[in-house]
């Protein structure tokens, strides 16, 4: 039969709104999370990181928010700009190191 | 720094075919990984390395996948024979320690006729 893609959640704000993008893990003892961006053609590029003792991180117009006790994570970009349209990622990494297990991801797109 | 580096930036080859993509990781970095992107799996994790180790080749799809890791400096990934569903960007990823954020290259667009 015929395959089917997956198809991505998509985000569409108005530039200069606010952005939140949300991540559903799925390990209990996953302790170390990243958010990636990527660009259509590009790799995923690291945007922002949070460690499981923590419950907010921020940084240059993003703030990362971990709620363990429902295994949830997300993304919020402040006055969201087209230079962030991208289909973004959440990573989560468990307490052995090593491997890095994405999200499907959530693609942002940004009205001007 | 460059960056992880990646080659070719895209290969089209007939089924039957060996593939080889190559990977140089960061300076400095001692963990690498190889990843695969398509529309249905989305990024799957195939392998990674420590101190040039493999340490888990769980996600390598089956025998026609090998990996290596001659030096910390290079990285190989060969597909033989290669087919169809083997199309996909293949990304290579390089972090310090392992289990500190990982730097993607531009990845390689592999189609398989």
């Amino acid at each position: 039969g015929e395959s089917v893609g997956l198809h991505l959640p998509t985000l569409s704000v108005q530039e200069g709104d606010n952005s939140i993008i949300n991540c559903a893990y799925s390990n209990s003892a996953s302790d170390y999370f990243i958010w990636y961006k990527q660009e259509s053609g590009k790799g995923p590029q690291f945007i922002i990181d949070i460690r499981s003792n923590m419950d907010k991180r921020q940084g240059q117009r993003v703030t990362v928010l971990l709620n363990k006790t429902v295994k949830h994570l997300s993304l919020q970009i402040a006055a969201t700009q087209p230079g962030d349209s991208a289909v973004y990622f959440c990573a989560e990494m468990g307490n052995q190191g090593g491997k890095l297990i994405f999200g499907q991801g959530t693609e942002l797109s940004v009205k001007p | 720094d460059a960056g992880v580096i990646q080659s070719p930036r895209h290969e089209v080859t007939e089924m039957g075919q060996e593939v080889t993509l190559r990977c140089k990781p960061i300076s400095g970095h001692n963990s690498l990984f190889w990843y695969r992107q398509t529309m249905m799996r989305g990024l799957e994790l195939l392998i990674y390395f420590n101190n040039n180790v493999p340490i888990d080749d769980s996600g390598m799809p089956e025998d026609r996948f090998s990996a290596k890791m001659p030096n910390a400096s290079f990285s190989t990934l060969k597909i033989q024979p290669s087919e169809p569903r083997d199309s996909a960007v293949y990304f290579c990823a390089s972090s310090f320690g392992g289990r500190e954020k990982l730097f993607f290259g531009s990845g390689t667009q592999l189609s398989v006729l």
